[in-house]
């Protein structure tokens, strides 16, 4: 068990349609990432918090948005869904900044999203 | 180009087998060289990590990077059924600095390469 907790872990939902996926990060952990995985794609970088202020932006489609809370859990908002949203979103979370560290990231089991 | 590059395979081996999986990888500036594990319908874990060039022994696993090459190995040896699963090649850049402004560990993943170990 990573410590990280992400909800729901199975979704199906229809095209057009705007879903929240949450994560609850590692306790002490500031950071929060967001992943999504597809199998052509493979694991692609979304979006990361840092106690609440986006840190870093990949590959996040418009019709997508997060954030942090004050608590530092995060949710990530997909709205006008489409068939290729369909994939497995994984939230990780890292402890803070050190020197020769390698950014361990802890991931959750991820959330599944399957768009009809 | 894609900045990582590893073949998905997948790779099935009998027990006992050693197992060689490798990511390439075109952005000079990776300090930090990953690989993580994901077995079926759990996240990635990691497994071994890597600064710079060189070799990493962690029991029956062995990291490898060659920044000249810009390509990493992961060696697997005496593999077991349990050792079944996707493996991910990982890789950073340097840390920014302490007053960066925060953690900024984006990482760039490899798309993973399905190992079956066959008992």
């Amino acid at each position: 068990d990573s410590g990280v907790t992400q909800t729901p872990k199975h979704l199906i939902t229809a095209t057009g349609q705007r879903v929240t996926l949450r994560c609850s990060p590692r306790s002490g952990d500031l950071s929060v990432y967001w992943y999504q995985q597809s199998l052509d794609q493979g694991l692609q970088f979304l979006i990361q918090y840092y106690n609440g202020e986006e840190r870093a932006k990949g590959n996040i489609l418009e019709r997508f948005s997060a954030q942090q809370f004050p608590d530092l859990h995060s949710e990530l908002n997909l709205s006008s869904l489409e068939l290729g949203d369909s994939a497995l979103y994984f939230c990780a979370s890292s402890v803070g900044p050190r020197d020769r560290d390698p950014g361990e990231l802890f991931f959750g089991e991820g959330s599944r999203l399957t768009v009809l | 180009q894609k900045e990582v590059e590893q073949d998905p395979g997948p790779l099935s081996v009998p027990e006992g087998a050693i197992v060689s999986l490798n990511c390439t990888y075109s952005n000079s500036a990776f300090q930090y060289f990953m690989w993580y594990r994901q077995y079926s319908r759990k996240g990635p874990e990691l497994l071994m990590y890597t600064y710079s060039s060189g070799n990493k022994e962690d029991g029956r696993f062995t990291a490898q990077v060659d920044k000249s090459s810009k390509y990493i190995s992961l060696f697997i040896r005496d593999s077991q059924p349990s050792d079944s699963a996707t493996y991910l090649c990982a890789m950073r850049a340097a840390f920014l600095g302490r007053n960066s402004g925060g953690s900024n560990y984006k990482l760039t993943f490899g798309k993973g390469t399905l190992l079956t170990v066959n008992p």
